[in-house]
């Protein structure tokens, strides 16, 4: 599966947006992009996912570039309760496919 | 519906022991997975199943075994535990595969003395 680079951390102030970078250079056409995000010691929370399409759900927003090697995710009015690990993640189609989990980003939600 | 339960929340062992780390989903399922989450790092994956009588190994397998003899439970073992396998451990489960939504659940806190 494709590797993905993140920042380690970035903050913002509530009720702003926060934008999310997320670089995957190599990935391939089968290859979608998920993002779960981790509230202290909690487990994993799904976010979204995408192929090529820009996504939108209650949580946030996907927007994928054309060529595909990057991406970002959008919580348009962050809150306190945002303040977790992001993780963005690479991950293949197909039956046996994974989640392989990086440091992720560590966004700090300030009042 | 529960979700995803994990067995038990905090479990202290001695180097050598071995126990057994439950994890049951309610949602009928077929994929299941283990990853375990050392301080500072993101998560492991141990072991994963496609469905009821298959199992894989992720990327940490040594040390563990698991068996899906249905699809609502994926136990983990560990058969003689080491300080190194001190770490907190995440079930998860989704439709089917790792590229549907998945559902983590609350983790199980394992020290090894």
């Amino acid at each position: 599966d494709a590797k993905t680079t993140q920042p380690p951390s970035m903050d913002c102030a509530e009720g702003r947006a926060a934008n999310l970078p997320c670089n995957h250079s190599t990935i391939s056409g089968n290859e979608y992009v998920y993002w779960y995000r981790q509230i202290h010691s909690q487990g994993p929370q799904y976010i979204i996912h995408g192929l090529k399409n820009n996504e939108t759900n209650e949580m946030a927003s996907l927007i994928i570039t054309e060529d595909r090697k990057s991406s970002t995710l959008i919580l348009p009015h962050a809150t306190l309760r945002d303040t977790a690990v992001y993780y963005c993640i690479v991950v293949r189609t197909g039956a046996n496919s994974k989640l392989t989990f990086g440091k992720g980003i560590t966004l700090s939600v300030r009042p | 519906n529960a979700g995803v339960t994990q067995t038990p929340k905090f479990q202290v062992l001695k180097t050598g022991q071995s126990m057994t780390l439950q994890c049951a989903q309610d949602m009928n399922h077929e994929y299941m997975s283990w990853y375990r989450q050392d301080p500072g790092m993101g998560l492991r994956l141990i072991h994963y199943s496609v469905g009821a009588g298959i199992t894989d190994q992720g990327e940490v397998p040594n040390g563990y075994n698991v068996s899906r003899s249905t699809t609502e439970d994926f136990p983990l073992r560990l058969l003689s535990a080491a300080p190194s396998q001190t770490s907190v451990y995440f079930c998860a489960s989704s439709y089917s595969g790792a590229t549907k939504e998945q559902y983590f659940g609350p983790g199980t806190r394992l020290t090894v003395t």
